[in-house]
């Protein structure tokens, strides 16, 4: 299986500023076939199902606001809140679907500083 | 809008039987682009994908190794929804359950983009 860790757990940001969370897959996600990376992020606000944020590592799934942007290639991602917004409190997991079983990070919890 | 509907009993029994139904609106469990997904998720095990059924000229499943002697996923064409059956439960099985949707192409496959409500089930005597 494929091994997904993301940091830091927890991360603490004021308003408007930058948030960065980190995800590392065991093996590379990347299939070469059609050069698409199967790495996504979800946002899982408290009693909800999770919300896909952004698929093939860095494509805004629609109606997902700008400020959120994911970057990374092979096996190191990143996902960037460019300015935190009051309602950005969340677990945000990043999952690989390059293989079954589907596998996702532990989550990191960000808060408002 | 594609969305997908839960159901099923919050409580169950230990060695007994977990029966939960999603239900598809806007969409085909028989659709040659969309496979159907059961994912669970509890505090010691996280989020984790359980199993899937897709339509392509037949049907097909794929398990998770840590279910794969205990579960069923059935698609229900004449409903439009899809089932997930977990035999002799234990209380490491209570956890919130999930379904899902996710895409694919002949060129690519998309992320699981429309979930289920979720259903909170406890294994409890």
């Amino acid at each position: 299986d494929i091994v997904m860790t993301q940091s830091p757990d927890s991360l603490a940001v004021s308003l408007g500023e930058r948030a960065t969370i980190d995800c590392k897959s065991s093996q590379s996600v990347l299939y070469t076939s059609n050069n698409k990376t199967y790495l996504a992020w979800f946002q899982q606000k408290s009693g909800q199902p999770p919300r896909l944020l952004v698929y093939w590592a860095s494509t805004r799934e629609s109606g997902v606001p700008d400020r959120f942007s994911g970057s990374g290639s092979g096996t190191d991602f990143t996902l960037t809140i460019s300015s935190l917004q009051a309602e950005d409190v969340a677990v945000y997991y990043c999952q690989q679907y390059y293989s079954i079983p589907y596998t996702f990070g532990q989550g990191t919890k960000l808060e408002i500083k | 809008q594609v969305q997908l509907q839960q159901s099923g009993p919050g409580l169950v029994r230990p060695s007994q039987t977990l029966s939960l139904t999603c239900a598809i609106s806007g969409d085909s469990v028989s659709s040659n682009s969309a496979a159907w997904n059961w994912v669970r998720q509890s505090p010691s095990r996280g989020l984790e994908w359980l199993g899937r059924t897709y339509y392509r000229s037949k049907w097909y499943n794929d398990y998770a190794v840590s279910v794969k002697s205990r579960i069923i996923i059935n698609p229900d064409t004449s409903k439009n929804q899809f089932s997930l059956q977990l035999n002799s439960v234990t209380p490491e099985d209570t956890a919130v359950y999930y379904c899902a949707r996710r895409l694919s192409t002949a060129r690519a496959y998309y992320a699981m983009d429309v979930w289920g409500q979720g259903t909170t089930v406890t294994v409890s005597s």
